[in-house]
């Protein structure tokens, strides 16, 4: 199992805030995919992102993979309460996920 | 919906009981996993079964025993379990073990 690690660990702020998690590794993954899990729901994919380099943008979230391959960055834009709860980076190898610990963020309103 | 289904939701069970969790995908997909999610832990893999055929068990205690009968079903039979068991258990499912999961809402397990 490949490493991934999270930061930070926990995440508050005020609505209308912009918020950054990031996900790193020391190993290249072929592709790397962030989810958001909400209390008492299993995770949901948000996005995969595939290319070095690459940025993906899904309304006020943007999403980045290192250029190596082996790190990525969410960056939410004007957060609101609805964008609270447990973001997962997910790097894959061979048909193979690798879990981050996750980031819990809070949106106060 | 994610298509994903899990029974129950909650379990509380002792130490000396046997129960089964119950996955359901209605997807189509080929793959199905079962992950253990502890507090501040990565989500841990504990079992993938491809065409029904079991392809990967990650050194997973024999108290925990998966059986597959079909590409649809996935259930995890607990037995003698400790309370460091207790997590939450994801179902995931997956076109022919292709990266992208869809995951259950999980079970809830707490072991007295």
């Amino acid at each position: 199992t490949q490493l991934l690690e999270q930061s930070p660990q926990f995440l508050s702020i005020q609505e209308g805030e912009n918020l950054t998690v990031y996900c790193n590794s020391s190993s290249v993954f072929s592709s790397l995919q962030w989810y958001r899990q909400e209390p008492g729901e299993g995770p949901v994919l948000l996005v995969t992102v595939v290319t070095g380099g690459e940025v993906k943008k899904l309304k006020r979230l943007t999403f980045q993979f290192g250029d190596a391959r082996k790190d990525s960055s969410l960056h939410i834009t004007a957060a609101q309460p609805g964008d609270t709860g447990l973001y997962l980076c997910a790097g894959e190898d061979d048909y193979k996920l690798s879990f981050g610990a996750g980031t819990t963020v809070t949106v106060r309103a | 919906e994610t298509g994903v289904t899990q029974t129950p939701r909650h379990l509380v069970m002792g130490m000396t009981n046997k129960k089964s969790l119950k996955c359901e995908q209605h997807l189509g997909h080929n793959a199905m996993y079962w992950y253990k999610q502890s507090a501040k832990k990565p989500l841990e893999l504990m079992f993938v079964y491809n065409f029904k055929e079991q392809t990967e068990n990650n050194s997973v205690p024999s108290r925990f025993s998966p059986e597959c009968p079909n590409s649809s079903h996935l259930f995890l039979h607990l037995h003698t379990l400790q309370p460091e068991d207790s997590a939450l258990y994801l179902c995931a499912s997956s076109p022919q073990g292709r990266e992208t999961q869809y995951f259950g809402p999980g079970t809830r397990l707490l072991v007295l």
